[in-house]
C-alpha cells in the first residue's frame, strides 16, 4: 500500500561516519531500482541505480544493495559529509514505460 | 549544464483559474515524465511521453489535467479549474530512449499554490 504521513523517518549521523538508508519495495516484477537525493526546494537528483540481475553496485562513495528475496534495497554512503544532508528516496521501475514508484523518503541529517 | 528545465518555478493562482507549466527535457532524451509531489511524500507518476506520443496516464490525472508534447521536445501540463488540492510540486523528468540507460533526470519543479 501507499505510505502516508508527513513525518519522514530520520537518520542522524556524525560527519565522517558511514550511513545506511533502507527501503522496502512492493512489486516483485520491478526490474530497475534507483536512489535519489532531494534537497529542500529542488528536484530529485540521481545518485545510483541497479538492475534486478545484480545484487550490488558501487559508485563514488555510494553502494546500492538489492535483496530480491525480501524485496529490500539499501543505500550506503561512505564518509558522510554535511553536504549529504537531504531526503533520500528509493524508487522502483521497469516495464515498457519505466515509470517510477517512489518509496517513503528518509531524512539524512549529518551532524558536524 | 543542459539539464531538465521547468517554467515557471513558482505559481500562485486562485481557485478556478487555469494554469500551464512547461518542461524542457535534456535534448537527446525522447522519454518524458510528469510527476506530482506533495509535502513529505515521494513523487507520484502522472503521465509519460515517448517522443510526441502520450503512452500512459495515471488515474491521478483527472479530466481537468492535460499534457502535450507536440513536437517531441518540450512538454506542457495544463490544469483547468484549479482546486486547492492541486497545490503541489509538479516535476518533469526525462530519460533516453528504451534500450539505453534508464535513469530519469528531474527538473527543479514548478511549485503550485492554489488559494
Amino acid at each position: 500500500g501507499e505510505s502516508v504521513g508527513l513525518h519522514l523517518p530520520t537518520l542522524s549521523v556524525q560527519e565522517g561516519d558511514n550511513s545506511i538508508i533502507n527501503c522496502a519495495y512492493s512489486n516483485s516484477a520491478s526490474d530497475y531500482f534507483i536512489w535519489y537525493k532531494q534537497e529542500s526546494g529542488k528536484g530529485p537528483q540521481f545518485i545510483i541505480d541497479i538492475r534486478s540481475n545484480m545484487d550490488k553496485r558501487q559508485g563514488q562513495r555510494v553502494t546500492v544493495l538489492l535483496n530480491k528475496t525480501v524485496k529490500h534495497l539499501s543505500l550506503q554512503i561512505a564518509a558522510t559529509q554535511p553536504g549529504d544532508s537531504a531526503v533520500y528516496f528509493c524508487a522502483e521501475g521497469g516495464g515498457a514505460t519505466n515509470k517510477l514508484i517512489f518509496g517513503t523518503g528518509t531524512l539524512l541529517a549529518v551532524q558536524p | 549544464d543542459t539539464g531538465v528545465s521547468q517554467d515557471p518555478r513558482h505559481k500562485i493562482t486562485k481557485r478556478g483559474q487555469n494554469v500551464t507549466f512547461r518542461c524542457d527535457p535534456i535534448s537527446e532524451h525522447n522519454r518524458l515524465y510528469w510527476y506530482r509531489q506533495t509535502l513529505g511524500q515521494g513523487p507520484e507518476f502522472l503521465t509519460y511521453f515517448q517522443n510526441e506520443a502520450q503512452l500512459e496516464k495515471s488515474r491521478l490525472l483527472s479530466d481537468r489535467f492535460s499534457a502535450e508534447r507536440p513536437k517531441g521536445s518540450f512538454s506542457t501540463l495544463e490544469i483547468q479549474r484549479t482546486e486547492q488540492g492541486d497545490s503541489a510540486m509538479y516535476l518533469c523528468a526525462s530519460s533516453r530512449q528504451p534500450g539505453q540507460r534508464d535513469e530519469q533526470y528531474f527538473g527543479p519543479g514548478t511549485r503550485l499554490t492554489v488559494t
